[in-house]
Parts: structure tokens; sequence; C-alpha cells
């Protein structure tokens, strides 16, 4: 139990173009999903918190404008990169949390690698 | 001063060692206590997962946490290559309210 999947793995855009990215906890409701950032051999960045049907809490110095996050449902947020750059090519992983006793739990998603041209 | 600190290695052991990983914090507020194992270029995989001080086994892995020292371990027995990852810990305060802070990783090599 507790996955969650990401799509894509991984995508390559030109510059200036928008992408998305879909996470998805398959086998249990998630209240709460968080979106991480990756550099290479770096430890997680959290970018923000979502919460389904309301909006998202973005750290800061995180653009809320350019990363746009939407918790529609219990089982699926998005995060759409706006006019993406060469800066923003990083790993992006999500993770969810799930209600219940154990709700300090994580459970991440595969990732999605972005490379921007 | 960072929340969680972490060694980031790389830290290269012989197959078959005792391997053992560590994380300080400032934060007397955390009582939630987690370990993760990332593969390369994979999303992190939790391994062991401990509320309050003492020590948790799950096959070759222990978890021990000693909250007056501020200091949290894994152990691992046994070491296999299919070890070799990088481990994170991650630490929480409790509530729904609460961040998880993690590590910076470190990363465990096991040869051969």
């Amino acid at each position: 139990g507790a996955v969650v999947s990401q799509h894509p793995s991984w995508v390559i855009c030109k510059s200036g173009t928008s992408v998305k990215i879909e996470c998805r906890s398959l086998d249990f409701q998630a209240t709460t999903m968080f979106w991480y950032r990756q550099f290479p051999k770096q430890s997680l960045m959290l970018m923000a918190t979502s919460n389904e049907g309301s909006k998202a809490t973005y750290e800061q110095g995180v653009e809320k404008d350019k990363f746009l996050i939407n918790h529609a449902s219990l089982t699926l947020s998005t995060l759409t990169v706006t006019s993406a750059h060469p800066e923003d090519s990083s790993f992006y992983i999500c993770s969810a949390r799930s209600r219940g006793d154990r709700y300090n739990e994580q459970f991440f998603g595969p990732g999605t690698r972005l490379t921007v041209l | 001063q960072k929340e969680v600190e972490q060694d980031p290695g790389p830290l290269s052991v012989p197959e078959g060692a005792i391997v053992s990983l560590n994380c300080t914090y400032s934060n007397s507020a955390f009582q939630y206590f987690m370990w993760y194992r990332q593969y390369s270029r994979k999303g992190p995989e939790l391994l062991m997962y401990t509320y309050s001080s003492g020590n948790k086994e799950d096959g070759r892995f222990t978890a021990q946490v000693d909250k007056s020292s501020k200091y949290i371990s894994l152990f691992i027995r046994d070491s296999q290559p299919s070890d070799s990852a990088t481990y994170l810990c991650a630490m929480s305060a409790g509530s729904s309210a609460s961040k998880i802070i993690f590590g910076s990783g470190t990363r465990l090599s096991i040869r051969p």
C-alpha cells in the first residue's frame, strides 16, 4: 500500500513553454501533498504544501506564479512550471501524507526529471 | 545552524559490514523520526518510522533515537551491494501542520 505515482517520469521542453506534472496517490487518500525539488547530490528542498480544496502554501523564495499547484481531489495534485527556463531544470518529487494515525509519514513518488533546453 | 545535520559522506564499506548512519538535530520538539533510502534518479522510499526515543528493528535495519542527545542512528547489518544508495534522515514535531525536515543525505556505497 501507500503508492504514489508521478507522470511524466521525464520531460524535455523548450525554454518559455509550460510543463505540467501529475502526482497521484493510488491506494490511499492524501489530504496533503508536497512538492520538492532536488538538485544533483543535494537533499530535498520543499517548494510548497498543498491541501485538498485549498490554495497551496509556498516556501520562502518559491514563486507561486511560476510554480502553479492544484490539488483538486484527495488523490491528485498537479505542478505546472510556467514559462520554463533552463535554470528550472531539476528533479521534481511529490509526496503524499495520508489520513489517520501515521499522518507524519510521507510517501514519495518516483520523481520527474525536467530538462529545459 | 541547520535544524538537522547529516554527514553527506560518501561512505564506502565492504559487503557484510555493519553500517552506521547518523543525524543530529537541534529542535527538541521533534517527536517523529524517519529514515528514507533514495536510489539514484528515484524518489525516496520510507525505510523506518519511529516515535520518540528507543530502538526499532526491521530485518537488517535498526533505528535508534536518543532524544536526550538529539541524535538518531540507522544501523544496517550484513550490508549488501543493493544497499548502496543515499540515506536521508527526516523528522517532524508531529502536529498535522508540522513540516518534515530532511537531512542532506549520506551517500553509501557497499563494495562487493
